[in-house]
């Protein structure tokens, strides 16, 4: 059973800093690419950042590009946020997501097939 | 980046009833890589389809995606108590893009 375990959330002030965690299980986690997308209160989903298997390629929405870095370490299942330069509006809750399998004809392809239960986070003074 | 609309913003129904929810892309969606996931108060969202129009797995065969290029549907036939929830439309064939949802509220 594919399962994803969000960590690393809370309260930070503007300009603060946070690392989120996700941990993995139930599945080849290097194989797959992994996600994180976020969902302000009682907004919609908004996807932040993608990573492929391997580690070697990262995309990233306007949005968060130079302020949010996202790795994976595959020797312990785990994919990671690192957010700096937080702002007000990168309150959300925060969900890792995992991608399809990888398909030679196709490539790697950015849709969720499984979910988190989402992290908090929350930037105010 | 590839901007998708969705609507209604709302619809109301009663339970036995068909639904309809429309996903309008601002570009024309490459290979119909266009997904609906489905979301309940409280919970992470779950994908309902991917491609369009095939269902991920263990998904009812009452729900049904259809389209392509930028104009999408997502049905459900014969909607159950569980089905009321929000529906959010998602393009990965640019930079991944959610449209803004569909609550689909009981009558």
């Amino acid at each position: 059973e594919v399962q994803l375990l969000e960590s690393g959330g809370g309260l930070v002030q503007p300009g603060g800093s946070l690392r989120l965690s996700c941990a993995a299980s139930g599945f080849t986690f290097s194989s797959y690419a992994m996600s994180w997308v976020r969902q302000a209160p009682g907004k919609g989903l908004e996807w932040v950042s993608v990573i492929r298997g391997s580690g070697s390629s990262t995309y990233y929405a306007d949005f968060v590009k130079g302020r949010f870095t996202i790795s994976r370490d595959n020797s312990k299942n785990t994919l990671y946020l690192q957010m700096n330069s937080l702002r007000a509006e990168d309150t959300a809750v925060y969900y890792c997501a995992k991608g399809p399998p990888y398909n030679i004809l196709t490539g790697f392809l950015y849709y969720f097939d499984y979910w988190g239960q989402g992290i908090l986070v929350t930037v105010s003074s | 980046e590839i901007v998708l609309t969705q609507s209604p913003g709302t619809l109301s129904l009663s339970p036995g009833e068909r639904a309809t929810l429309s996903c309008r892309a601002s570009q024309s969606v490459t290979s119909s890589y266009l997904a609906w996931y489905q979301q309940k108060p409280g919970q992470a969202p779950r994908l309902l389809i991917y491609s369009a129009s095939s269902r991920a797995t263990g998904i009812p065969d009452r729900f049904s995606g259809s389209g392509s290029g930028t104009d999408f549907t997502l049905t459900i036939s014969r909607l159950e108590p569980e089905d009321f929830a929000v529906y959010y439309c998602q393009q990965y064939g640019s930079s991944p893009f959610f449209g803004g949802g569909t609550k689909v509220e009981i009558k």
